[in-house]
This record gives C-alpha cells, structure tokens and sequence, in this order.
C-alpha cells in the first residue's frame, strides 16, 4: 500500500536550537514529497516539495528537507528553531490512483518551540 | 492569504438540516478538493476535481455531495449529517498540468463544521 507516516504526534525543541519532523514514505514509483505547514485556525501552507534534483531541498521560513531514497524518508530540518515555527507540520506524498496522483497527507506532527 | 476562500468560517447544524460549504479560489487553477480534519486523524480526501470533472471520490457517505460549476467555484452539499461528521472541512486548490503529480496546493482556510 501507498503511504506516508508521521512517527512522533508532537516534537518539543528548544528555541534556537536544530529542530527535525520526520516523515517516511512508502511509494512505488518516484515519489513526489512535500511538506505543508498549519497555524491554528488556519489552513495549511506549502513550505517545500521533492520532484526531482538536489536531494536537499530547502524551502519558505528557513526549513528544508532531505530527500533520502534508501531509507524512504523525507525529513523537515530546521538549523535553528523559533518559537513562532510552532504549528502543525504535514508531510505529503502524491500517490498514483486511476491514473492521476492524488496527495496523501500523514497525520501530522504538532511542532512546540519553546522560548 | 493563499487566494482560496472558504465560507461560512463556522457552521452549526443539526442533524436534519441542509447546509452548504463553499470555496472560491482566484488563483486560475483548474484542479479543487475537498479534505476533511478531524483531531488526530491524518489529513482525509474527500474529493477531487481537475478541470471541472470529478476524478477522485474516496468512499464518501451520499450525505456529503459535492458540486464544481466551474473551476472558480467548489461547492460541498451536507444533509442528515451525523456528529462524527463535525470536523473542519479544507479547500484547496492546484494547477493541473500532468496528472496532478507535482502541483502545490493552495489551502484554504476552512469551515469548522459542528453537527448536533
């Protein structure tokens, strides 16, 4: 079965310090990966995506993910954490179903910053 | 803002009403969906419409009937819901251009959804 899952339901990491949210897929075919980000009482934002290329990928508000095909990971990284990255983070992965990929999010991991 | 709108933000209902979800995107994509969130549970699609034509239902109850009159414009008919439908319904929208593979979706904000 195709899938995507998000292992931990929440991360706690201290401000400034390097935070990760992990994501592994299970795909056939090449996966296309994305993350998105939600704020509460907001809708999701996209904040970067795999299609092809630099296995690194890095995208809005200073994250980026790395693409890893061995271990079918594509996990969110962030050098230094602030307290407003304090959302809910869903991974993404397009799954091929009648012909058309269709995006199958994980079930999301709340990210708390704290000061 | 991303340039999806939803409306209503909030909607109560109770079981035997009819109530109508909508979403205006201004973005000219050509692709809309529906999801539905609820606490805990992963991101759950509902619908999906790629230049108007339906292309995704993923065994949603008839209760929920979904209408595209144009790629502008989704909207999510409700009757004789259930609580465990109550949930925040999201909107989004993409560019379709190779079977919806690599676009990035556009969210809206979403309806919170109370059913009594």
């Amino acid at each position: 079965a195709q899938s995507v899952a998000q292992p931990e339901d929440q991360v706690n990491v201290a401000e400034g310090n390097p935070l990760t949210v992990k994501c592994t897929y299970s795909v056939s075919g090449n996966p296309y990966l994305f993350w998105y980000v939600q704020y509460p009482n907001r809708g999701l934002q996209f904040l970067l995506k795999y299609i092809t290329g630099d296995n690194l990928v890095k995208g809005s508000y200073g994250f980026e993910a790395e693409f890893n095909k061995s271990q079918t990971s594509f996990h969110l990284k962030k050098p230094s954490a602030l307290v407003s990255d304090s959302a809910l983070y869903f991974c993404a992965v397009r799954v091929l179903s009648g012909g058309s990929y269709i995006p199958t999010f994980g079930r999301g991991t709340s990210l708390i910053v704290h000061p | 803002e991303t340039g999806v709108t939803q409306t209503p933000r909030h909607l109560v209902m109770g079981m035997t009403n009819k109530k109508s979800l909508k979403c205006e995107q201004h973005l000219g994509h050509n692709a809309m969906y529906w999801y539905k969130q609820s606490a805990k549970k992963p991101l759950e699609l509902m619908f999906v419409y790629s230049l108007e034509e339906r292309v995704e239902n993923n065994s949603v109850p008839s209760r929920f009937s979904p209408e595209c009159p144009n790629s502008s414009h989704l909207f999510l008919h409700l009757h004789t819901l259930q609580p465990e439908d109550s949930a925040l319904y999201l909107c989004a929208s993409s560019s379709y251009r190779d079977s919806l593979g690599r676009e990035t979706q556009y969210f809206g904000p979403g309806t919170r959804l109370l059913v009594l």
